[in-house]
């Protein structure tokens, strides 16, 4: 069963305008999220986090919604850029007792120049 | 190398072989993760390690799978009577420690991708 759950396998976006890639999770024990972004060939690489006792972070052109009564979060990208086209992939944790991230099925963004 | 590195790269063997996948993490960084990710999926967690010990080895699919960590640096994935089901990229990962590896980010190396024939 798949306990993060990226619904939209790609994007497509033009550059300059907004990103939107949403996740959903299935496990209320969640309370740590991350957002890692992988280009071919390479390991995924951290993008942004959030923790569960905060609804937005923010970095720069990046910024993390959370939504835990819906168990939602979503990662905007603005303004999008050519570079940012990769796979982006949603992951939770649960901050005590657990080791390892769940992570979902990824979302391939592509920014058309 | 600074970052994560992961030998061999690629790896062909046939049904029933055996296969040794190397993670040389990155210095000063005690926990270590191994992750499986097949085709079309997301990473999937395999085992942990904080220090030489195996921490959580929960997502291991079975005993043909086994990894080890003898320094508390270098770890080594071992899988035996290898199937067609067990290709897939396998990533390794590392970070500070336990806190930090998870209230921060892990690592990753760029994998090895395993076929098996």
């Amino acid at each position: 069963d798949q306990q993060v759950k990226q619904n939209s396998p790609s994007l497509s976006v033009q550059e300059g305008r907004i990103s939107i890639l949403n996740c959903d999770y299935t496990n209320s024990m969640f309370d740590y999220f991350l957002w890692y972004k992988k280009y071919p060939a390479e390991g995924p690489t951290f993008l942004i986090s959030i923790s569960s006792i905060k609804d937005k972070n923010e970095d720069g052109r990046f910024t993390v919604f959370l939504n835990k009564s819906a168990k939602h979060l979503s990662l905007h990208i603005v303004p999008s850029q050519p570079g940012d086209s990769a796979v982006y992939f949603c992951a939770a944790s649960m901050q005590t007792g657990a080791n390892n991230l769940f992570f979902g099925t990824g979302t391939r963004l592509t920014v058309i120049p | 190398g600074a970052g994560v590195s992961q030998t061999p790269s690629n790896k062909v063997t046939e049904k029933g072989k055996y296969v040794e996948l190397r993670c040389d993490p990155i210095s000063g960084h005690t926990a270590l993760y191994w992750y499986r990710q097949s085709l079309g999926q997301g990473p999937e967690f395999l085992i942990y390690f904080q220090g030489t010990g195996a921490a959580d080895d929960s997502g291991l699919p079975n005993d043909r799978f086994f990894a080890v960590r003898p320094e508390g640096s270098v770890s080594t994935l071992k899988i035996q009577r290898t199937e067609r089901g067990d290709s897939a990229v396998y990533l390794c990962a590392s970070s500070v420690g336990l806190a930090e590896g998870l209230t921060g980010e892990l690592f990753f190396g760029e994998g090895s991708r395993l076929t098996v024939l």
